[in-house]
This record gives C-alpha cells, structure tokens and sequence, in this order.
C-alpha cells in the first residue's frame, strides 16, 4: 500500500540535542512538506520541497533544517537552535500533476518532547 | 496576508447535522480541502472542492462554497459519536509556488 511513513512515533530529547525526524514515502510524490502543529495554533508550515534537491523555508524555519536527497525522503532535524521544540510534527506529500486535485496525503505524525 | 479562519469548538447531539465554517483569502485558490484528525494522528483527507463549484456532496458530507464571499462550509449529516475529531479546511496557493495554509481546526464534540 501507498502511504507516508515518518519515524519515530516518539521521541524525546534533552535541551541541546539535535535529533532527526524521518519521513518516507512511496506515492511518487514529487512535492513534500513538514508541519508543526501545537495546541489551539493549527499547522504551521516548517519548510517544503518541490524536487529534489531542492527546498524552501516555510513560516518558520528557524531552528530547522531539511534535506531532499532522494524523492523518497525528506528528513527534518531539529536542531538545539529551536527554542521550543516540544510539538506534533506532520509530514505530508502531494502530486504535483497539473491535471489533479493537488489533494496532500499526511503520514502518522512524530510527537517531539524536550525534557 | 494569507489566512484560513475557523471557529475553535463546536457541540451537536449524535443524530444531529453539524456544520462547520471556513473563511479563507486567497481569491486564486483553485481546490479547497477538507480534513479530520483524530487524537495522535495525522490528517486524513474527507473531501475537496474545486474553486468553480458551489457544492459538492459525497454521502453524508455537503460542501459549500461561496467564492464571492470566500466561505467554505462542512455539513455532516446525521452526526455519530465517531466524527467527534478536530476538522481543518485549508487552501492551496499556486502562485509561484505550491502551498497549502490550513485553518486552526475546529473541534467537533458529539453527545450522545
């Protein structure tokens, strides 16, 4: 079955660690993005990738990074910059056909706590 | 700027219709999306809508949009204690690049 997989469904991280959150997916997806999504505030948008190789930052990057090295994966690192780290991250992909609906197709999601 | 406006909470009582409002900005949108999450998951896609329709029905969900107006709305019919989730609308913006600017998500409670 087609889908997105991210990993780990879990994961803590103590002040002043990076750690990376893995995103996976084989629906032949040209375009991939990351969210953030806390509490009352909906998804913001941490950065996305159109092709590979390439990538933009979203509403807010900082303290994020990405890497588009294969068009299967789109891993986020989280870095110690970030400040408040602790959130549910989503990663998503969407066809980028000119002939469909654009429809972007979610994986399970990682929740990240900094102890 | 680019935003997509929900209200935070709805209630309705199982058998009920629960309707759920949406107000975006970008006129150029040409799909506007649907989705429900339930709690610890992602977003699972319900319906969408494309920018020349005024409605859309697949089951027990009606979609209407109002372009005139930018008003996006979700209609459940014969509401059950399994739509109880967080329901966000969002839009895609294509110009220069592609975008989607979701909604703040609007929890939905069913009673019994």
């Amino acid at each position: 079955d087609g889908g997105i997989t991210q990993s780990p469904k879990y994961l803590f991280r103590k002040e002043g660690q990076n750690v990376t959150l893995s995103c996976e997916q084989n629906l032949n997806h040209d375009a991939m993005y990351w969210y953030r999504q806390d509490p009352g505030q909906g998804l913001r948008l941490i950065y996305y990738s159109q092709i590979v190789n390439d990538f933009q930052k979203g509403d807010i990057a900082e303290g994020y990074s990405v890497s588009r090295e294969k068009k299967e994966s789109f891993p986020l690192t989280v870095t110690s910059a970030q400040k408040n780290p602790t959130a549910f991250y989503l990663c998503a992909s969407a066809d980028r056909g000119s002939s469909g609906a654009n429809v972007l197709t979610f994986g399970a999601g990682s929740r990240l706590t900094v102890l | 700027g680019e935003d997509v406006e929900q209200s935070l909470f709805l209630s309705v009582r199982e058998g009920d219709s629960s309707v759920i409002n949406c107000t975006y900005t970008d006129s150029s949108s040409t799909y506007l999306y649907w989705y429900k999450q339930e709690p610890g998951a992602g977003l699972q896609l319900l319906t969408y809508i494309f920018s020349n329709m005024d409605m859309k029905q697949d089951q027990r969900l009606t979609v209407l949009l109002n372009k005139k107006d930018k008003h996006l709305s979700l209609r459940i019919a014969d509401t059950q204690t399994g739509d109880s989730a967080i329901y966000f609308c969002a839009e895609i913006i294509t110009s220069g690049t592609y975008k989607y600017i979701f909604g703040t998500g609007t929890r939905l409670k069913v009673l019994a």
